[in-house]
């Protein structure tokens, strides 16, 4: 059973450009949520999907910042307009259900690095 | 609202050495808790998980941890370490709450070093 996928590993963008972050959760998973890791910090919440659906996206910057989870494919984690701030590993998770807490374990993707030049 | 608290942010010791990592945590509702382990550029591995169960709770590569209520507490720890246990370690709430999922809060993670 593959386990949690990203891709790219590494990305660079320069100032101004968009980032596409791709992850494509585990066979059986229907809940994906995204985390950034800034330098030297924990990991912090950013959204929570359900196929075709945000459930909860209160941990997303106001702006720039947008996410999806379609019907078919991977869940996709926009930025928009980089900025050098946005430099981070991004990191996605899944989990068969939303948060029974027999099933709430949360598998990580080995996460994107984004660097902004 | 729950918060993670871990108490060093580096430890320290030689191989052969039981290793603790300290974690106390906070929640508004009765929590999930877990202890995930992330080597350099690598994603997060889970390495144990307390839901209510029994308190000791035991996980991957001889680590465990105990779930301490009282003291709001969840320290991991490992009677001998081992060279390869050299990463960063966090501690992970999640609130069991009626809203039907849950997210993660972090503590902010505690290095490892293990010297032969």
């Amino acid at each position: 059973n593959a386990g949690v996928m990203q891709n790219p590993r590494h990305l660079v963008r320069r100032r101004g450009q968009e980032a596409r972050l791709r992850c494509s959760p585990m066979k059986g998973h229907s809940h994906v949520y995204w985390y950034r890791q800034l330098p030297e910090e924990g990991l912090k919440f950013m959204v929570y999907l359900q196929k075709e659906n945000i459930i909860d996206e209160s941990g997303m910057p106001k702006e720039r910042f947008s996410a999806e989870f379609p019907k078919e494919g991977p869940s996709i984690l926009r930025i928009q307009q980089v900025v050098r701030g946005d430099s981070a590993a991004y990191f996605c998770a899944s989990s068969p259900s939303g948060g029974h807490y027999d099933t709430d374990t949360q598998y990580f993707g080995p996460g994107t690095r984004l660097t902004v030049l | 609202a729950q918060s993670v608290t871990q108490l060093d942010s580096h430890v320290s010791v030689s191989e052969g050495t039981p290793v603790l990592l300290r974690c106390n945590y906070s929640s508004s509702y009765s929590p999930s808790l877990f202890w995930y382990v992330q080597h350099p550029n690598k994603g997060l591995q889970l390495l144990l998980k307390y839901t209510s169960a029994a308190t000791l709770v035991k996980g991957i590569n001889g680590f465990e941890a105990e779930f301490k209520k009282s003291e709001t507490s969840f320290h991991l720890t490992k009677p001998s370490a081992h060279m390869s246990d050299a990463a960063e370690y966090f501690c992970v709430v999640s609130p069991r709450a009626n809203s039907g999922y849950s997210t993660l809060t972090f503590g902010k993670g505690t290095m490892l070093l293990v010297s032969p």
